[in-house]
């Protein structure tokens, strides 16, 4: 297994700033995913980020709204741009684990509520 | 366009009562199917993978089996702790192999 941790845990953050999630794992780990749950709904998949290459967004999803730095094995970072209240989500980022990748684990995730 | 679905909404059980979740897909290439449980305020805890068509995975009160269309999760004599949401998600068999999440089921099992 993988454990996650981010930081910050939560944040209320005012409309046009941005706001920089960090994730640590406590392995070496090829990919890492970032993911945003809006209140009530299911995840989705906002980009992964390999280390060494540029991350891959999902529609819907751009470099300039979510940047996401990778700069070792261990450690990522999403930024969350020129914040509105639309971005007000659980951003949780995520590791692939296991046997053959077989396993997929979350960090606790940064409750963000933008004002 | 890929589609994972469960049902129903949210669940309410008496412990010891048990039933099964559903969690159907249509998706275009499919490696695997995850299950999760999600309490309120965490992340999603892994549960099990299940990759072939007749799998079956055990663990403690749960058990996940696969068909070619849909899995189930099984909550045999369940207890007020296994109360949460229980998410499955299709893992996609092309590029990163991202996964897919329904929008999953609130169990609720009272004493």
């Amino acid at each position: 297994s993988a454990v996650i941790s981010q930081k910050p845990s939560r944040d209320i953050c005012q409309r046009g700033t941005s706001l920089t999630i960090q994730c640590q794992v406590d392995s070496q780990v090829t990919m890492m995913f970032w993911y945003r749950q809006q209140p009530g709904q299911s995840l989705t998949l906002i980009a992964t980020a390999n280390q060494g290459s540029e991350a891959t967004y999902e529609s819907g999803f751009v470099i300039d709204k979510f940047p996401i730095s990778r700069p070792n094995l261990t450690f990522s970072t999403l930024t969350v741009s020129n914040m509105s209240p639309e971005d007000s989500s659980i951003y949780l980022c995520s590791v692939r684990s296991g046997t053959s990748g077989a396993e997929q684990y979350f960090g606790p995730g940064t409750r963000l509520t933008v004002t | 366009e890929d589609q994972v679905t469960q049902s129903p909404e949210a669940l309410r059980l008496q412990e010891g009562e048990s039933s099964s979740l559903n969690c159907s897909y249509t998706v275009s290439g499919l490696r695997g199917l995850f299950w999760y449980r999600q309490d309120p305020g965490k992340g999603p805890e892994f549960l099990f993978t299940l990759y072939s068509a007749g799998e079956e995975k055990e663990k403690e009160r749960l058990k996940a089996t696969l068909t070619k269309k849909e899995s189930f999760l099984h909550i045999t004599a369940p207890k007020p702790e296994d109360s949460a949401t229980y998410l499955c998600a299709v893992q996609m068999n092309t590029g990163f192999q991202k996964l897919v999440f329904g929008t999953g089921t609130r169990l609720l099992v009272s004493p």
